[in-house]
């Protein structure tokens, strides 16, 4: 099956410094979500974006579905330690049911 | 509290030996799928269901098997077929009568692995 590019595949950061990570794929979604995971348990929902150009924020995190619909990118503001995890977007195609296409992850480390 | 309970958190498995992983749902979601997740990749779809009775085949079936014999069950059975069984999964839901475009909710999953 398809997975979606995404990068960097890791990242490890001051406290305090913005991150911005992003996903391309070589066919147009309709939807682009961002899931943050941590050590052991299932992916968290973080934003969910729905039409080309959206640009949504949910406190320190803001996300973009690209114009091509091809790309979105996420960006966490002003780093915490407890960003610390593994960062996944994932796509869904024009298709008629919601089967969701995922990349295979950003890891983000803090250091405080 | 509303939510996905996926159960055991471990799991081990002998040789030879089929294994089924729970995960129930409370929020009246009409959509349930399982994923597998590997070390350094994304989540790659094992089957889902969008009605009771009904499923169908995600990316890699083979191996694996379920039933949605209830809207809130999906069990998922590792079968020993499935020869390389190690691996995290994940269990998740999502509403479908608000049009298509619903995110799915996760469980906390279950990690397999080979005695």
């Amino acid at each position: 099956g398809q997975q979606l590019n995404q990068s960097p595949q890791s990242m490890f950061i001051q406290e305090g410094e913005d991150v911005s990570m992003n996903c391309t794929s070589s066919s147009i979604f309709n939807t682009w979500l961002w899931y943050k995971q941590e050590p052991g348990e299932g992916p968290v929902l973080l934003i969910a974006l729905y039409k080309a150009g959206e640009l949504t924020s949910n406190g320190r995190l803001t996300a973009q579905f690209g114009i091509t619909r091809k790309d979105s990118f996420l960006n966490i503001s002003a780093s915490i330690p407890s960003d610390v995890g593994i960062y996944f977007c994932a796509g869904r195609m024009n298709t008629g049911f919601q089967k969701l296409v995922f990349g295979t992850g950003t890891r983000l480390l803090v250091s405080p | 509290d509303g939510g996905i309970t996926q159960s055991p958190k471990y799991l081990f498995r002998k040789e030879g030996q089929n294994v089924t992983l729970s995960c129930e749902q409370n929020l009246n979601h009409d959509a349930m799928y399982w994923y597998r997740q590997d070390p350094g990749q994304g989540l790659r779809l094992i089957y889902y269901s969008q009605i009771v009775n009904d499923f169908q085949k995600g990316d890699i079936a083979e191996g694996y098997s379920v039933s949605r014999e209830k809207k809130e069950s999906f069990p998922l059975t590792v079968t020993s077929a499935q020869k390389n069984p190690t691996a995290f999964y994940l269990c998740a839901s999502s509403i479908l009568d608000r049009g298509p475009n619903q995110p799915q909710h996760f469980g906390d999953g279950t990690r397999l692995s080979i005695l």
